[in-house]
């Protein structure tokens, strides 16, 4: 069945590092491809989206490429700061990846 | 945009009780979903509605759970015979009405069954 698998988690890193946090799908089409994001006490809110193959979504300094050859959606940021912690979570339309928490250390 | 709402934010309720959630949507919004999310989980699609027509609901989803969008706007989530296993973290969103389009979550109804 259709399933978005994104790795597990804790990620800590200190603040300035380079952060990939990988997610893969599984699907018949090509569908939308989303990561959002819950800080700390917060609801989920969109971070950045793909509505097709080979567009790059992009926010905060957050990107993600919508690769059809190896179905991914990772999620990277050059330079991760303290309020980038939180929990990511990468989905396609319905469904969402397990979630990845990321801590950001100063 | 006053943004999705949920009501009521906590519920504890004993086993074998019935429970109702409601959500309210942003008001242009054509979709509303729920979903179901237990610690250190994403969110799992319960059942979805296209104005008042429910379009899909999960296979996981018990008859025990029932959902109902009457008027194209709010809706409600009611539970049946809670069972302990029900406890979770019960999210509303809400969406223009595309497939590409981003959802817009609510902050959520946590349901505890004793």
């Amino acid at each position: 069945g259709n399933s978005v698998t994104q790795m597990e988690g804790p990620v800590t890193l200190s603040e300035e590092a380079f952060l990939t946090i990988n997610c893969t799908y599984t699907a018949t089409g090509y569908p939308s491809l989303f990561w959002y994001v819950q800080y700390p006490g917060e609801g989920l809110q969109l971070l950045l989206k793909a509505t097709k193959a080979d567009d790059k979504g992009s926010n905060k300094g957050f990107e993600a490429t919508y690769r059809k050859e190896t179905t991914s959606f990772h999620l990277e940021k050059g330079s991760v700061q303290v309020s980038d912690s939180a929990v990511y979570f990468c989905a396609r339309e319905l469904i969402f990846g397990q979630g990845t928490e990321l801590s950001v250390k100063p | 945009d006053t943004g999705v709402s949920q009501d009521p934010r906590h519920k504890i309720t004993k086993r074998g009780q019935n429970v109702t959630f409601r959500c309210d949507p942003i008001s242009e919004h054509n979709r509303l979903y729920w979903y179901r999310q237990t610690l250190g989980q994403g969110p799992e699609f319960l059942t979805y509605f296209q104005n008042e027509a429910q379009l899909e609901k999960s296979r996981l989803l018990s008859d025990r759970f029932s959902a109902e969008r009457p008027k194209g706007s709010f809706s409600t989530l009611e539970i049946q015979r809670t069972e302990q296993g029900d406890s979770a973290m019960y999210l509303c969103a809400s969406s223009l009405g595309r497939d590409t389009d981003t959802q817009y979550f609510g902050p959520g109804t946590r349901l505890t069954v004793l």
